[in-house]
């Protein structure tokens, strides 16, 4: 079935670093990908929506220039969150949906856990 | 508003023991809606998908429920197994234009102990 891999799993690193994490579908062209962060024992909330080859749409309250996102192939979206603080901490997942299927089931990557110290 | 609604928020049950969970939702118009698994530090997996013509699907041990016209839905786990430890994400996708169409259940930890 259609595999979403992200890179890396997990991430610790110092206040005001950018880390860039990596959102690939394996086998299937993926023209919107999805950017979800989650807090402990609560659920996934979207970030923004990536699209192939333009802007992506940010959620209401997500600053754009904190968390940017560039999605410049079909298979490949990134997310860098700039001059990351603790704050920031938390666990990031991102999703897609197999153009060809019907309904669209999302497939999800197994997140990536950045802690920042 | 459009919202989706679980509970328990957690649960214990003995392995071998059935449970299940439930879903209750105000998304509109209703596209179909799904059950995820999340293991602890995993991204979700899909269980089920169910549209609007369809009132109950199975994966294994799984099997889901949906009232459309209630606008309900269940989970049932027969003969839990440790495995089963994790969090059930219910996720109601909305017949709407625009790619934010998914509302997510805020889920169930389910926990099943030897």
């Amino acid at each position: 079935g259609a595999v979403v891999s992200q890179h890396p799993s997990w991430v610790i690193c110092k206040s005001g670093t950018s880390v860039k994490i990596e959102c690939r579908s394996l086998d299937f062209q993926a023209t919107t990908m999805f950017w979800y962060r989650q807090f402990p024992k609560q659920s996934l909330m979207l970030m923004a929506t990536s699209n192939e080859g333009s802007k992506a749409t940010y959620e209401q309250g997500v600053e754009k220039d904190k968390f940017l996102i560039n999605h410049a192939s079909l298979t490949l979206s990134t997310l860098t969150v700039t001059s990351a603080h603790p704050e920031d901490s938390s666990f990031y997942i991102c999703s897609a949906s197999h153009p060809g299927q019907f309904y669209q089931p999302q497939h999800f990557g197994d997140g990536t856990r950045l802690s920042i110290l | 508003k459009n919202q989706v609604e679980q509970s328990p928020q957690s649960l214990i049950i003995l392995e071998g023991k059935n449970c299940t969970l439930q879903c209750n939702y105000t998304v509109s118009p209703f596209s179909n809606l799904r059950w995820y698994k999340q293991d602890t530090g995993r991204g979700p997996v899909s269980l089920t998908i169910m549209t609007f013509s369809e009132n109950t699907k199975s994966n294994g041990r799984y099997t889901a429920t949906l009232d459309a016209d209630t606008k309900q839905s269940s989970l049932h786990i027969t003969a839990s197994q440790l495995s089963d430890s994790a969090s059930y994400i219910c996720v109601v996708s909305a017949l709407i234009t625009g790619a934010n169409n998914l509302f997510f259940g805020t889920g169930t930890r389910l926990t099943v102990i030897p």
